[in-house]
């Protein structure tokens, strides 16, 4: 079946500092790829996305590439923020299975 | 407004009641669906809807039942509810081609 697999948290950073959260997937077929966000208090809500191999979503300074040959999209920021302290969501969904996997979550905290 | 529409927000019960979370959603989309979110076991599908005459159990269907009443309205109830059924419950709808998710702001359920 389908997983999705994402780097244990939590996560603490100082502003500024680069960000990765791993995520990797097992899959038939091509899913699409997505990373949501939750903040505090509130519900999932998209971050970006990729549907196909080599793709590349951007979003809020984002990043993740959709890497087929490792089965992989990592989601990236280069300098992060207070603002972005959250949780983090990698999932996968094939369009024609109508349902989406989630990975566990990954808590991001940002300090000033 | 929200697009996806959740309530209660938060409701307090106690071992043995029957519970309902209704969702509603002004998105227009066919699909509906439930999930159940865990502290480190991301979100879990309870179940899941592809239109009103379509319902489906997600993996950690029983306990739980839904209700399709409109191509707006999706309803969840506990009909005995359980201490561990305490968690937070987000509602989702998407359309078929997209795959992406839009969520409620999740309702919060403490079973006593």
């Amino acid at each position: 079946g389908n997983s999705v697999t994402q780097m244990e948290g939590p996560v603490t950073l100082s502003e500024e500092a680069f960000l990765t959260i791993n995520c990797t997937y097992t899959a038939t077929g091509y899913p699409s790829l997505f990373w949501y966000v939750q903040y505090p208090g509130e519900g999932l809500q998209l971050l970006l996305k990729a549907t196909k191999a080599d793709d590349k979503g951007s979003n809020k300074g984002f990043e993740a590439t959709y890497r087929k040959e490792t089965t992989s999209f990592h989601l990236e920021k280069g300098s992060v923020q207070v603002s972005d302290s959250a949780v983090y969501f990698c999932a996968l969904s094939r369009t024609n299975a109508g349902k989406s996997t989630f990975g566990d979550g990954t808590t991001l905290t940002v300090k000033p | 407004d929200a697009d996806v529409t959740q309530t209660p927000r938060n409701r307090i019960t106690k071992t043995g009641k029957r519970i309902m979370l209704e969702c509603s959603q002004t998105k227009g989309h066919d699909r509906m669906y439930w999930y159940r979110q865990d502290p480190g076991l991301g979100l879990r599908l309870i179940y899941y809807s592809f239109d009103v005459k379509d319902i489906n159990k997600g993996e950690i269907s029983d306990g739980y039942s839904v209700s399709r009443q409109a191509q707006a309205k999706f309803s969840l109830s506990l009909e005995s509810a359980i201490p561990n059924q305490t968690a937070l419950y987000f509602c989702a709808t998407s359309n078929m081609l997209a795959g992406e998710l839009f969520f409620g702001e999740g309702s919060r359920l403490t079973v006593l």
